[in-house]
């Protein structure tokens, strides 16, 4: 079963729009780890954030923001007036005891934006 | 400090042959984990190493093996290969513990081609 479902395959937007990025997981774990990375073309996965279980509390970081909510086992991203170089693949992974903390990635939505 | 490291960035190989991949965590990381990458199948975990010992492997062949040494470096090897572990291969280190929750940060990949 997936454990983590990114329903949205592709996004493709005009820069200086918002986007936003679903990302559903699935757990019976209580503590657990969320993560989002960023994979440019160059292939590196690059590390954006982690939220542990216990923490519900919204980020934001620059343009990025994330809304965890536990009650629709949710952990959103959204990217705030989106410029070209946040072209990427972007991919929302889970870490649960229950599958001893290894990583558990989504599909991965690619973002696309244009000049 | 410097990233995750792995070479070689680029093989290719032919059918049947063998394969080892080198990847060097970051200064201090203690574990190593292998993530397979197809269009298919997305981000699959192959295996994690701590302290030189295997702690996880996901679900893939004998063909695929890896191993740690006492700096932490650790290679993957795969033999007989077949076309369909044509991939991009990443590695990714964290500090680690033995059951470790810590962030993991990812290499660039190596990216194997089998003709």
């Amino acid at each position: 079963a997936q454990k983590v479902t990114q329903a949205q395959t592709e996004i493709s937007v005009v820069e200086k729009e918002d986007v936003t990025l679903d990302c559903v997981y699935e757990t019976r774990d209580t503590t657990y780890y969320l993560f989002w990375y960023k994979q440019p073309p160059s292939g590196e996965l690059v590390f954006l954030i982690r939220r542990n279980s216990f923490d519900e509390q919204n980020e934001i970081s620059g343009r990025y923001s994330w809304n965890f909510q536990k009650s629709t086992s949710s952990f959103n991203f959204t990217i705030t007036a989106s410029q070209v170089v946040d072209s990427a693949v972007y991919f929302c992974a889970l870490s649960e005891l229950a599958n001893d903390y290894k990583l558990s990635f989504g599909a991965g939505t690619t973002v696309t934006v244009r000049a | 400090k410097a990233g995750v490291t792995q070479t070689p960035r680029y093989l290719i190989k032919t059918r049947g042959q063998q394969v080892t991949l080198s990847c060097s965590p970051i200064s201090g990381h203690r574990s190593v984990s292998w993530y397979q990458q197809t269009p298919g199948q997305g981000l699959q975990f192959l295996f994690e190493y701590f302290s030189e010992t295997q702690r996880n492997k996901g679900n893939f062949p004998g063909r695929f093996s890896g191993r740690q040494f006492s700096n932490s470096r650790s290679e993957m090897n795969v033999s007989t290969l077949e076309l369909g572990d044509s991939a991009l291969y990443l590695c990714a280190s964290s500090l680690g513990q033995v059951v470790s929750t810590d962030t993991q940060y990812f290499g660039p990949g190596t990216r194997l081609t089998v003709l």
